[in-house]
């Protein structure tokens, strides 16, 4: 079983739809982080969180929110979602200097 | 703010040579990770390197971290079809886990 878990793994959604993308390890790390690949740009940081009580945005927070409700689980909101927010979307964990990650989710904005 | 930049973009290679994919950093660092991305799959964490003059090899693959140059090094050695993929470099600061990557390396090797 995946240690890192993602859903939906494809969503395809239209234009001023809320939309949440799901995260949960059975890690049992405190960091989890969430970032978007976009061709030509690697890795983008949208928010991070190093545990529960602690939620911090990254590189590229706007348009996006999170909620921690647990150690195991993180969740990325897009609250009205817009066409430039289609991407691969990829949720992490990370102790001793390494991060895990979940196998993504492919977001299409109409 | 920390920018972190690998050359070349892209690569083409044919199977048996060598080659070099380069990160850059632009602040003070001394943890790096070198990840391995397939189409349509998630990051493989390849390599984690700590310390300035650390060298870590695996297969085919070498790589390395010289800190003062801000500078790290994937080594390529006979290519094989098989290392066809994205290479990620990552950079992180401040030592919290808090990394930032660079826009990756399309590999393509040749049979």
């Amino acid at each position: 079983d995946a240690d890192v878990t993602q859903t939906p793994r494809n969503r395809i959604t239209k234009t001023g739809k809320r939309i949440m993308l799901e995260c949960s390890q059975t890690k049992g790390h405190d960091r989890m982080y969430w970032y978007r690949q976009d061709p030509g740009l690697g890795l983008r940081l949208i928010y991070y969180s190093f545990d529960v009580k602690d939620i911090n945005k990254g590189e590229i927070s706007d348009g996006y929110s999170v909620s921690r409700q647990a150690q195991a689980k993180f969740s990325l909101s897009l609250e009205s979602a817009i066409p430039n927010q289609t991407a691969l979307y990829f949720c992490a964990t990370s102790r001793n200097n390494e991060q895990f990650f979940g196998p993504g989710t492919r977001l299409t904005v109409l | 703010e920390l920018k972190v930049e690998q050359n070349p973009l892209f690569l083409s290679m044919q199977e048996g040579k060598n080659y070099t994919i380069y990160c850059n950093y632009s602040t003070t660092s001394d943890r790096l990770y070198w990840y391995r991305q397939d189409p349509g799959k998630s990051l493989e964490s390849l390599f984690v390197l700590l310390s300035n003059g650390a060298v870590k090899q695996e297969g085919r693959l070498m790589a390395s971290l010289d800190t003062k140059a801000r500078l790290s090094t994937l080594h390529i050695t006979a290519a094989v079809h098989d290392l066809s993929a994205t290479y990620f470099c990552a950079v992180d600061m401040n030592r919290d886990d808090k990394i930032i990557f660079g826009k990756g390396t399309r590999l393509h090797i040749l049979p």
